[in-house]
């Protein structure tokens, strides 16, 4: 079993609409997340991290915590078409390395 | 200091051969981590140093590769005898405090090119 799992997409979403992405993560006792966006070719960024249940936003960004559930979520909103982009969820590991989805690839349509 | 530096961007290296990448981290970091990137996947850890320890290893890094970190300032990732599946892009990334709580901030990466 993967320890975190992402729908690979793609996801289209046309401009201006809500771009939702979905992780889930099998290590219960997980106490940090993290979304980052990694454009073709280059180097993950980081974009927001999570460490309670429940919302945080960050101007458009919102990430959601399910730790009930193993669930997390980030919503992109006015999505624009910068925002096109593989979105890795990752999750830190008792040993403090990240372990990372595959991604969801995310096309925002103009 | 504005960023995690790698070096060299890209490699193509025929198989059978060595070759070594290096990280150079955000000074005031003192973890430093590696991971490999292969087309379609998320990022895979391959280990990681507190200033000049190196505190974990994957169990993907095989007998043919080793990293330092001398002096807890960069780091070399050197693979020996690389094979096809060795190629892929080959992240640093470093990250400030006992937890990376705040996560990591990555280089560039190096891609790798075994033919």
């Amino acid at each position: 079993q993967k320890e975190v799992e992402q729908n690979s997409g793609p996801l289209s979403v046309p401009e201006g609409a809500i771009a939702s992405l979905n992780c889930t993560y099998s290590d219960r006792g997980s106490q940090s997340f993290f979304w980052y966006r990694q454009y073709s070719g280059k180097s993950p960024e980081l974009i927001m991290f999570i460490y309670s249940n429940g919302d945080k936003e960050d101007g458009r960004f919102t990430a959601q915590l399910n730790k009930a559930s193993q669930y997390v979520s980030l919503l992109i909103r006015d999505s624009q078409p910068s925002d096109s982009a593989t979105y890795l969820c990752a999750v830190m590991g008792t040993g403090n390395q990240f372990y990372f989805g595959t991604g969801t690839s995310l096309t925002v349509i103009p | 200091d504005t960023g995690v530096s790698q070096d060299p961007r890209h490699k193509i290296t025929k198989r059978g051969q060595n070759v070594t990448f290096r990280c150079d981290p955000i000074s005031e970091h003192n973890r430093l981590y590696w991971y490999r990137q292969t087309l379609g996947q998320g990022p895979e850890f391959l280990t990681y140093f507190q200033n000049e320890a190196q505190l974990e290893k994957s169990r993907l890094l095989s007998d043919r590769f080793s990293a330092e970190r001398p002096k807890g300032s960069f780091s070399t990732l050197e693979i020996q005898r690389t094979e096809q599946g060795d190629s892929a892009m080959y992240l640093c990334a470093s990250s400030l405090g006992g937890t990376g709580a705040y996560g990591y901030t990555f280089g560039s990466g190096t891609r790798l090119t075994v033919v």
